[in-house]
């Protein structure tokens, strides 16, 4: 077990790019979450999977964020068209329900800079 | 009225103190209560989970819950600057999305 992974670690990018974050979750973790952190912030929760199934997303997901977790193991975070305001830290999530579903346990992070 | 509150600090405090961080919350469909600790650009580390009022321990540290006040708390004693970091109380519902405090740094002076 090593733990939820995340990929790229750290990205810059031009206003306007899109960029893709990749998180594998910590193995047979059936649950996947993504937050979003901006500095001296907590995380704020953007969306969640249970499998393959995306089962909620927060009003803080707009229509450029996509998320997917096309096969119920890793998933992907999209941005298009950046904006300055999304840079931040995108951290992934995973848990198994039931038995560990209160709990989630995070990964590094992927630090996305806006230029 | 923010569903969690908590002071960002920072609060410096000498090696060997006893340490004491606080929450807040509103929320009365929170029955789950977790302590996170995260290091300087890096993600949250699970310290402590509970769902009951009351205290649970675990080696240096205590997490304690008081539902009737809303009101969480964690101590840390015999504080060490390993433990200088940011602490995130963070809480969650019968609903799956975890709801985080803004966290409150913490330094400890050698």
């Amino acid at each position: 077990d090593t733990g939820v992974s995340q990929n790229p670690r750290h990205k810059i990018t031009k206003r306007g790019q899109n960029v893709t974050f990749r998180c594998d979750p910590i193995s047979e973790h059936n649950r996947l979450y993504w937050y979003r952190q901006t500095l001296g912030q907590g995380p704020e929760f953007l969306t969640y999977f249970q499998n393959e199934a995306q089962l909620e997303k927060s009003r803080l997901l707009s229509d450029r964020f996509s998320a997917e977790r096309p096969k119920g193991s890793f998933s992907t975070l999209e941005i298009q068209r950046t904006e300055q305001g999304d840079s931040a830290m995108y951290l992934c999530a995973s848990s198994f329900y039931p038995e560990t579903g209160n709990t989630i346990y995070f990964g590094e992070g992927s630090w996305l800079t806006v230029v | 009225q923010k569903e969690v509150e908590q002071d960002p600090g920072p609060l410096s405090v000498p090696e060997g103190a006893i340490v004491s961080l606080n929450c807040t919350y509103s929320n009365s469909a929170f029955q789950y209560f977790m302590w996170y600790r995260q290091y300087s650009r890096k993600g949250p580390e699970l310290l402590m989970y509970t769902y009951s009022s009351g205290n649970k321990e675990d080696g240096r540290f205590t997490a304690q819950v008081d539902k009737s006040s809303k009101y969480i708390s964690l101590f840390i004693r015999d504080s060490q600057p390993s433990d200088s970091a940011t602490y995130l109380c963070a809480f969650k519902g019968g609903y799956q999305k975890v709801t985080f405090g803004i966290g409150t740094k913490l330094q400890v002076i050698p």
